[in-house]
């Protein structure tokens, strides 16, 4: 099975700043990466998939990056929306479409 | 509008067997897989299975095989989630999610809205 790991667990951060997310696999997943955001009570939202490509209707300030076992998600510029856990996800080992333990971003 | 419609939350008994329902409409349902999450509370989401509409093709996670049963009825755009026997581990929140695929890439939009599993004694 394809582990994935996130860093860091979680990160305070104010409104205006630019966040980093990091999300690391245990072995090469090409770009099979995708990015969620999920906010309490609420069910994920893809956010970035294909490491890279921003889905449809999702603010520019988010942006992806990497291949192989090492991907970021990036904030430019953090909204008050956006505080919320950050997941990635592999799809390179089907069925197994195994998730990370997330990344909580708060004030 | 593309949507996945969860059916409401749910209470059970130990050993009670439930089956819960992911209906989707503004798409051509046979068209796409569905796949099935788990998060338990407090948790990240857990990789079910998928299932493919048009001739019920199911793939499962190692993790979930022979605990739960995915399946589809087609005329009705509905997928399901079932078990024979809970346990009050299977207290969680299930989502369904619609697969999307270019180049061999796989991501997951939109999803369901969630149902809430309890199982208490």
């Amino acid at each position: 099975d394809i582990q994935m790991t996130q860093s860091p667990s979680s990160l305070s951060a104010s409104v205006r700043d630019r966040v980093t997310l990091t999300c690391r696999a245990s072995q090469s997943i090409s770009t099979y990466l995708n990015w969620y955001q999920q906010k309490p009570g609420k069910a994920p939202k893809l956010l970035i998939y294909a490491a890279s490509s921003l889905q449809s209707g999702v603010p520019s300030r988010f942006s992806g990056s990497g291949s192989g076992t090492d991907f970021t998600l990036t904030i430019s510029g953090l909204q008050p929306e956006d505080f919320a856990t950050y997941y990635c996800q592999q799809t390179y080992s089907p069925p197994s479409f195994t998730f990370g333990p997330g990344t909580k971003v708060d004030i | 509008e593309v949507q996945l419609v969860q059916s409401g939350a749910e209470v059970k008994k130990p050993g009670e067997s439930l089956k819960i329902s992911c209906k989707g409409s503004g798409y051509i349902f046979t068209n796409y897989w569905i796949g099935w999450v788990r998060q338990m509370p407090g948790e990240g989401p857990e990789w079910m299975g998928v299932i493919w509409p048009s001739d019920s093709d199911t793939r499962y996670s190692p993790s979930f095989q022979g605990q739960v049963t995915i399946s589809v009825d087609k005329s009705i755009s509905t997928a399901y989630l079932q078990w024979s026997t809970l346990k009050a581990s299977d207290t969680a929140m299930y989502y369904c999610a619609r697969q999307l695929s270019s180049n061999d890439r796989r991501w997951f939009d939109p999803w369901g809205q969630g149902t809430l599993v309890t199982v208490s004694s």
